[in-house]
C-alpha cells in the first residue's frame, strides 16, 4: 500500500532552466495538493488539483509556475526559468476528498538552483 | 503573521519524560492537524482534531483543542529518542478544509 510518491527526491537546476516535479497520490486518492517549504519556514499551500482540474491555485506565483493533474499519470509541478529563490522543498499531498481534511504527504523534492 | 504558530520553537528533554507543544491560531477552523517531520524528510500525519472535539488520543499522543482560546496542545508521553523531530500544527481557514497553513514548528530533541 504505497504512500504518496514524489520524484525526483533531489533536483539541481541552473538559473534559467526548467524544473519538473512529479507526484503520484496514494491509491484511491483523487485530490492532490502542492506545498512549498522554504528553509526555516513552515509549509505554504500552493495549489489544489483534481483529475484534469485546477481547483485552487491561489498560493501559486502568477508567473513561471504551473501545475497539472492529467487523467492518466502523476501530477506535475512545473517551474520555468528557475531562480535562486525557487530553492526549497516541494511537497505533494493527497486526500480522499477535501472535506475529510486529512492530507498525506510525500517525501518531498528538494530543489536547488545554482 | 502565521495562522498556526507553535510554541516553544525548540524543546529538549530526556527519554521517558513527557513533551508538550502548543499551537495558536487566529481565525476559525474546521480542523486542526499535527504532523511530524524528521530532518530532511516528508511529513507524517499524526492526528486530526475537529473543531467540535476537545480532546483526542492516539497511542502516546494526546491532543487538546480550545476553540475559545484558539489554541491546541500536543502531548507526547514517555518520549523516546525516535520521537526527535520537528512537530507542526496545520489549520485550515474555516472555509475550505484543504488549504492548510503550517507554523514554523517545534523542534523536539529527546536525549537518550
Amino acid at each position: 500500500n504505497a504512500g504518496v510518491m514524489q520524484n525526483p527526491r533531489h533536483l539541481v537546476r541552473r538559473r534559467g532552466q526548467e524544473a519538473r516535479l512529479r507526484c503520484s497520490p496514494m491509491k484511491g486518492h483523487s485530490h492532490v495538493y502542492w506545498y512549498r517549504q522554504l528553509p526555516e519556514e513552515g509549509l505554504k499551500f500552493m495549489v489544489y488539483l483534481q483529475k484534469e482540474n485546477i481547483i485552487d491555485e491561489s498560493g501559486m506565483p502568477k508567473e513561471r509556475f504551473s501545475a497539472e493533474f492529467p487523467k492518466e499519470g502523476p501530477s506535475i509541478l512545473r517551474i520555468q526559468q528557475v531562480v535562486r529563490g525557487d530553492s526549497a522543498a516541494y511537497f505533494c499531498a493527497s486526500s480522499v476528498g477535501p472535506s475529510w481534511g486529512e492530507q498525506y504527504f510525500g517525501p518531498g523534492t528538494r530543489l536547488t538552483v545554482t | 503573521s502565521q495562522q498556526g504558530e507553535e510554541d516553544p520553537q525548540a524543546l529538549s528533554i530526556q527519554e521517558g519524560e513527557n513533551a508538550t507543544m502548543n499551537c495558536s491560531y487566529k481565525t476559525s477552523i474546521n480542523n486542526l492537524q499535527w504532523y511530524r517531520q524528521n530532518s530532511g524528510r516528508g511529513l507524517v500525519h499524526l492526528i486530526l482534531i475537529r473543531s467540535n472535539e476537545r480532546e483526542k488520543h492516539s497511542g502516546r499522543l494526546r491532543v487538546t483543542l480550545d476553540t475559545s482560546k484558539k489554541s491546541s496542545s500536543l502531548l507526547i508521553t514517555a518520549s523516546r529518542a525516535a520521537d526527535t523531530a520537528s512537530y507542526f500544527c496545520a489549520t485550515d481557514d474555516g472555509g475550505s478544509n484543504y488549504k492548510l497553513t503550517f507554523g514554523k514548528g517545534t523542534l523536539l530533541t529527546v536525549n537518550p
